[in-house]
């Protein structure tokens, strides 16, 4: 089964960058797109990232996402952390009919 | 306005059965592909099922066989049908759009499931 690997937590300080990384088994991540949510506690996950690389309306700049077929990774950077970027951040993608989300990333700015 | 409304969940003992209901606005349930996806307290998000527009079906490997998903388009609701219910299966569970490229655009704001005796 597909099963994608994120770090379970990374942190850093406000107006610095900070990046998770999100790694996909048997080398498939660039056969699907991977999309990104963040998850404040207490509330359903939001889109920060969709196919790959594309930010929704009213999602900063400062989120971006990238895709490394050699590393078999996709990565979400935030640059200018704020302590609003505090949360949960979970990749997904897809795999023969099935949605598969990674373990989630704790977000937390010192 | 797009909206999802999870309800139905509660505290159920183990082996027996809920049914959980997602009321739709915004869109038409028949048009669209819909999923529940779900959260353990504290643990991550976990994908359950899919209803696709053509009415085909798929679930995850811990709920297959236990879990029915299915939708009445005269009333826009999309249903989660759980029996033999599980310790394992408390969670928090919502409803979600699956959009195109398999994106989740737009979620509901979950129902507790408690299983427990």
């Amino acid at each position: 089964n597909f099963m994608l690997t994120q770090p379970h937590s990374v942190s850093g300080s406000p107006g610095k960058t900070v990046t998770i990384s999100c790694t996909g088994s048997s080398g498939r991540i660039a056969s699907n797109y991977v999309h990104w949510y963040q998850q404040r506690p207490g509330s359903a996950p939001t889109t920060v990232i969709y196919e790959d690389n594309q930010r929704p309306s009213g999602v900063p700049d400062r989120f971006s996402g990238s895709i490394d077929s050699s590393s078999n990774s996709a990565s979400l950077t935030i640059s200018g952390l704020q302590t609003e970027d505090e949360a949960d951040y979970y990749c997904q993608s897809y795999d023969d009919s099935k949605r598969v989300f990674g373990g989630g990333t704790r977000l937390t700015v010192l | 306005e797009v909206q999802l409304v999870e309800s139905g969940g509660g505290l159920i003992q183990p082996g027996g059965s809920l049914r959980l209901s997602c009321a739709i606005s915004g869109f038409s349930v028949s048009s669209k592909y819909m999923s529940w996806v779900r959260q353990a307290p504290g643990k991550g998000l976990e994908w359950v099922s899919i209803i696709y527009s053509d009415d085909s079906t798929s679930y995850a490997d811990s709920v297959k066989g236990r879990f029915t998903i299915s939708r009445d388009n005269s009333k826009n609701t999309l249903y989660l049908q759980m029996s033999s219910l599980r310790a394992e299966d408390t969670a928090v569970y919502y409803c979600a759009r699956d959009g195109i490229r398999y994106h989740f655009d737009y979620w509901g704001q979950g129902t507790l499931v408690t299983v427990s005796s």
